[in-house]
Order: C-alpha cells, then structure tokens, then sequence
C-alpha cells in the first residue's frame, strides 16, 4: 500500500506556543489529504480536508484560525496548533488519498501532542 | 449524516479463539475500509472491501451491501491481534472517512 509518514510522532509543548506537524505522501501524489483528532479511548473525528493549492475546508465546530492547515505541494500538507493550550493535547493524524472519490485512504503514524 | 456503529464495543480472547466484528452503516457506500490501530497508535489498513469477502491470512472481512454491515473475521488469535479495530466509510462527499467507534479487542496468552 501506499506510504504516509507523519512527522514528529510526539511532542511536547508550553502553552501559548505553535506546533507545526507535517505530513507527507511518499510513494503517490496526494491532491487530498485529511486532518483527523482523536482523543484517548475515542474514535478519530474529522477535523479538516486540504486540497492542494486551496484553503482546506474545516469540519463544524473546529476553529480554523486556531488549526491552520496548509497544503502547498501534492506531497505534503501541514497542520499548526497556534496558541496551544492542554485542551489541545490529543492524537492528531493525517490521511492522504489521490482525490479520486471512494479511493483507499493510507494514514501517517500519528502524532501526540501534549501541551504543558 | 452516515451514522457507522460497531459491536461488539469490547472482547477479551484467549489466543487460538476465533472472533467476529460487525460494522454497520445507515446509509448505501461504495466502500468500506477496516483498521488495526496498534498501541502506538498507528492505522494499520486491513482490508479495503465495498463488497464481497477478501481473505488476509488469519484475517477474513465480508461486506453485504445490500443490508449494510460487514464483518471482521479473525481465526487463531494472538496477542498481537490486541488493538482496537475500526471500520470506516466514505462521507457524503466520497472523500473523507467516518468512523465507528471501535471494538477494542484483548488477546491474552
């Protein structure tokens, strides 16, 4: 299958700073790719699609300003956490797709965010 | 919206026992996906099916449809098949994923 490779796996950071997490598409071009939260014990809710060269489209509910999302090339997107507080701590994990409707999506490794 | 439901929510195996998990979906899809997610978090693909069955080694899935569910089958189980497993299908858009909320799964030696 394809490769998706979400980087840092984990981070730690103080409260009122910004976290940029990447994510890249390896081996296939990814004209979508999608931003996903999930929290402990829970299941992962949709938080945003990014189309390359678009703005991404945000689920309702989830503060755009708060959680920009950029998706400059076909092979990466990334995600900023701006203003982190510990309400933000979570499992943040992205999906790519070739943007074909009803594709099999490939998810990167996940990152966990704790915000002290 | 599509609504995705899953059962059981837990199980607790011995190794060698065989298990079932069902996914059901409220609305018609043209595809189905089933995940593994590892205790470090990571989605591993398991099978891709909008319909029919497909087989994986130890791991068989079947989605009907027509009646909307589908079904994980996993024979001889190992502590490694510990995880939580979720189904997920297209949003109205075809794009994105919904997913249920999982069945964790248990194996013990």
């Amino acid at each position: 299958g394809a490769v998706v490779s979400q980087h840092p796996s984990w981070v730690i950071c103080k409260s009122g700073t910004s976290v940029k997490i990447e994510c890249r598409s390896l081996d296939f071009q990814a004209t979508t790719m999608f931003w996903y939260r999930q929290f402990p014990k829970q299941s992962l809710m949709l938080m945003a699609t990014s189309n390359e060269g678009s703005k991404a489209t945000y689920e309702q509910g989830v503060e755009k300003d708060k959680f920009l999302i950029n998706h400059a090339s076909l092979t990466l997107s990334t995600l900023t956490v701006t203003s982190a507080h510990p309400e933000d701590s979570s499992f943040y994990i992205c999906s790519a797709t070739t943007g074909a409707m009803d594709t099999e999506a490939f998810f990167g490794q996940g990152t966990r965010l704790t915000v002290v | 919206g599509i609504q995705v439901e899953q059962s059981p929510p837990d199980l607790i195996l011995q190794e060698g026992a065989n298990s079932t998990l069902r996914c059901n979906f409220s609305d018609s899809v043209n595809n189905l996906q089933w995940f593994h997610q590892n205790p470090w978090g990571q989605l591993i693909n398991l099978f891709y099916i909008p319909s029919g069955t497909k087989q994986n080694g130890r791991l068989s899935a079947t989605t009907v449809a027509t009646e909307r569910y589908s079904l994980l089958y996993i024979s001889s189980s190992q502590t490694t098949d510990s995880g939580v497993y979720f189904c997920a299908v297209p949003n109205q858009a075809g794009t994105a994923l919904i997913f249920g909320k999982g069945t964790t799964l248990s194996v013990s030696s």
